[in-house]
């Protein structure tokens, strides 16, 4: 049974640049979060998508976008690359409607912006 | 808005030893799930104990346990037995019951915790 997994795990971009971050929710999972954890940070909630749609919304600008394609996968996009975005951004899967609360939470993807 | 309380940034315990560490939150709701979870060097959040607020019994996984007190809304995680393995940072979370915010965890600043021999 496959967990959380994401892709890339390291990439480095330039501000202004644009970046897509890509997860796997653990099999039987329907629901994908995303969160930023800067270095020495606990993490922050960027979005969730559940049915393909945007369910719930942080903190974040316009910038931050995403999107869930009907396998239950989902993407996660930048735009206008800022040095404040080189985080760690964590994908985490969990089941709509399920009691528990528990996420699984993929390796993450370390961003660097130069 | 929910907010969630670290005040030990870092900590160290022997081997074998048994260490508390610390987590205040602050809500205004009264269904919601505590969690602690664990971010070693390899980056992974793995769920160490889960808590859920209407349940007044501390919940306990194997070495670990809870010290869930709702009154003054603290949430301490005891590491009982010490291990190497222990060694990572560790992540208060809070996370309210309501269908509608699921799977949305506000964590806390963490704590390093270094287990030594």
């Amino acid at each position: 049974d496959a967990g959380v997994t994401q892709s890339p795990t390291h990439l480095i971009k330039t501000r202004g640049q644009q970046v897509t971050l890509r997860c796997s929710p653990k099999s039987g999972h329907d629901t994908v979060s995303w969160y930023q954890q800067a270095l020495g940070q606990g993490p922050q909630f960027i979005f969730q998508y559940y049915e393909e749609e945007e369910r719930q919304r942080g903190n974040f600008p316009d910038r931050f976008s995403g999107h869930q394609f009907p396998n239950y996968s989902s993407e996660l996009n930048v735009n206008a690359l800022l040095l404040g975005d080189s985080a760690l951004y964590l994908c985490a899967s969990s089941l709509q409607g399920g009691n528990t609360g528990e996420l699984f939470f993929g390796e993450g993807s370390r961003l660097t912006v130069l | 808005a929910q907010t969630v309380t670290q005040s030990q940034p870092e900590m160290s315990v022997q081997e074998a030893e048994t260490v508390t560490l610390s987590c205040t939150y602050d809500t205004s709701e009264n269904n919601y799930y505590l969690f602690w979870y664990k971010q070693p060097p390899s980056r992974q959040m793995i769920l160490v104990i889960r808590q859920e607020a209407y349940k007044q019994q501390n919940a306990t996984e194997n070495r670990f346990s809870v010290n869930f007190q709702k009154a003054a809304k603290s949430f301490s995680l005891k590491i009982s037995d010490s291990q190497l393995g222990d060694t990572a940072m560790y992540f208060c979370a809070f996370m309210d019951q309501n269908t509608g915010t699921a799977s949305k965890l506000t964590f806390g600043t963490g704590t390093r915790l270094q287990v030594t021999l």
